[in-house]
């Protein structure tokens, strides 16, 4: 079946460490999105990527990088310079002039 | 910036109609999306409309958009408690360096009452 995985599920971070999470996809989609979602403030954009090898920043983007060599990942690395980490990170991909994105089912991330 | 505006709660009983209402700014927006987020979860696509259409029904869901008042509303027939979750509108950017990127509203969650 085609989708969009995100891993770990939960993940635990010391302060001052980064850390890196997977989104995979299979959709055959060009675009890759990175969101960060916290209680009550909805979605919040950090990186995206429309084609390999490209990415844009998004509003939230400080503390934060990606990479994308290949159509299907889309890592990204919350390090330690991002100030307020804990959160619920959430990835989505897009093919072109489709209709909407398809999402993973998020990595909550939590740093002690 | 664009923006897309929803009211944060709903609170229904189970069995009635639940409305929840969005307003965007992007008049250009050519698609316009609902989404549902259960607890945990990632976003999955309810239904979206296309701006030359008024009205969209899918089973228990009907979206009705108001392009002139750039409104949006989802209505929930027969409300049940597993309809509990948050809503996301969406508008999709039909210009610039961001074209095709989706703006998403702050959510509605809707709580079912048994």
């Amino acid at each position: 079946d085609g989708g969009i995985t995100q891993s770990p599920k939960y993940l635990f971070r010391k302060e001052g460490q980064n850390v890196t999470l997977s989104c995979e996809q299979n959709l055959n989609h060009d675009a890759m999105y990175w969101y960060r979602q916290d209680p009550g403030q909805g979605l919040r954009l950090i990186y995206y990527s429309q084609i390999v090898n490209d990415f844009q920043k998004g509003d939230i983007a400080e503390g934060y990088s990606v990479s994308r060599e290949k159509k299907e990942s889309f890592p990204l690395t919350v390090t330690s310079a991002q100030k307020n980490p804990t959160a619920f990170y959430l990835c989505a991909s897009s093919a072109t002039g489709s209709y909407g994105y398809t999402f993973g089912s998020g990595t909550r991330l939590t740093v002690v | 910036g664009e923006d897309v505006e929803q009211s944060l709660f709903l609170s229904v009983r189970e069995g009635d109609s639940s409305v929840i209402n969005c307003t965007y700014t992007d008049s250009s927006s050519t698609y316009l999306y609902w989404y549902k987020q259960e607890p945990g979860a990632g976003l999955q696509l309810l239904t979206y409309i296309f701006s030359n259409m008024d009205m969209k029904q899918d089973q228990r869901l009907t979206v009705l958009l108001n392009k002139k008042d750039k409104h949006l509303s989802l209505r929930i027939a027969d409300t049940q408690t597993g309809d509990s979750a948050i809503y996301f509108c969406a508008e999709r950017l039909n210009y610039g360096g961001s074209q095709g990127n989706l703006i998403f509203g702050k959510g509605t969650k809707l709580s079912v009452k048994p």
